[in-house]
């Protein structure tokens, strides 16, 4: 069955520390897979996606994720954190043959120490 | 460029009574996705429409739940009745054809069900 997995619930880091994000997925084929931010109260954005390609994707808000497909991993990497990062992220997993049909991790809440 | 907007922000209701959320999504995405949002999950997708047209709702309670999406523009989603555990955060979302399936996101309606 395809799945998403978010092994970290909470992640706490300082301000200009880096950070990882950990995703890691279940899927019969070579999938589509997206990282999205939810900031309180709002809708979520697409931060970057990886279809195919070079393995290492790079995206809005200087985030970057890389495509291991030995480990089933798309982490989320940013070198420098901001405060203004602080926020839900979540990782996605897509591309039903035709229909196109997001499954969802259950989210990493990010907080961010001054 | 107007985003996907959705009314309304808010709703409290008593189990057993009806509700209904609307979506007006961005203009000219023919596809429109209702998700649903428990506190702590990832996002679920509940209906998937292609202009008017149903193609997934295979997660959708369709007992309680029903979604319509006329001239295939805006949508509504209802739930009638309403039980405790339908509280939650509806979000709705668009996407354009031939695009890089790019989700844009409602800032949902969190309804309360007591």
């Amino acid at each position: 069955a395809q799945s998403v997995t978010q092994p970290d619930i909470h992640i706490t880091v300082s301000e200009g520390a880096s950070l990882e994000l950990r995703c890691n997925y279940s899927y019969g084929a070579t999938p589509y897979l997206f990282w999205y931010v939810q900031s309180p109260g709002q809708g979520l954005q697409l931060l970057l996606k990886y279809f195919s390609g070079d393995t290492l994707v790079q995206g809005i808000k200087g985030f970057e994720a890389e495509f291991k497909r030995s480990q089933s991993s798309f982490n989320l990497r940013k070198p420098s954190v901001h405060w203004s990062d602080a926020a839900e992220y979540f990782c996605a997993v897509g591309g039903t043959g035709g229909t196109y049909k997001y499954i969802f991790g259950t989210g990493t809440r990010l907080k961010v120490l001054a | 460029e107007a985003g996907v907007a959705q009314s309304p922000r808010y709703k409290i209701i008593e189990k057993r009574q009806s509700v209904a959320f609307w979506c007006n999504p961005i203009s000219g995405h023919a596809t429109l996705y209702w998700y649903q949002q428990i506190l702590g999950q990832g996002p679920k997708l509940l209906i998937q429409f292609q202009n008017n047209g149903v193609v997934d709702d295979s997660q959708l309670p369709k007992d309680r739940f029903s979604a319509e999406r006329l001239k295939g523009v805006d949508s509504t989603l209802k739930i009638q009745p309403a039980k405790l555990e339908d509280s939650a955060v509806y979000l709705c979302a668009s996407s354009y054809p031939g695009g890089d399936e790019k989700l844009f996101f409602g800032s949902g309606t969190q309804l309360s069900v007591l």
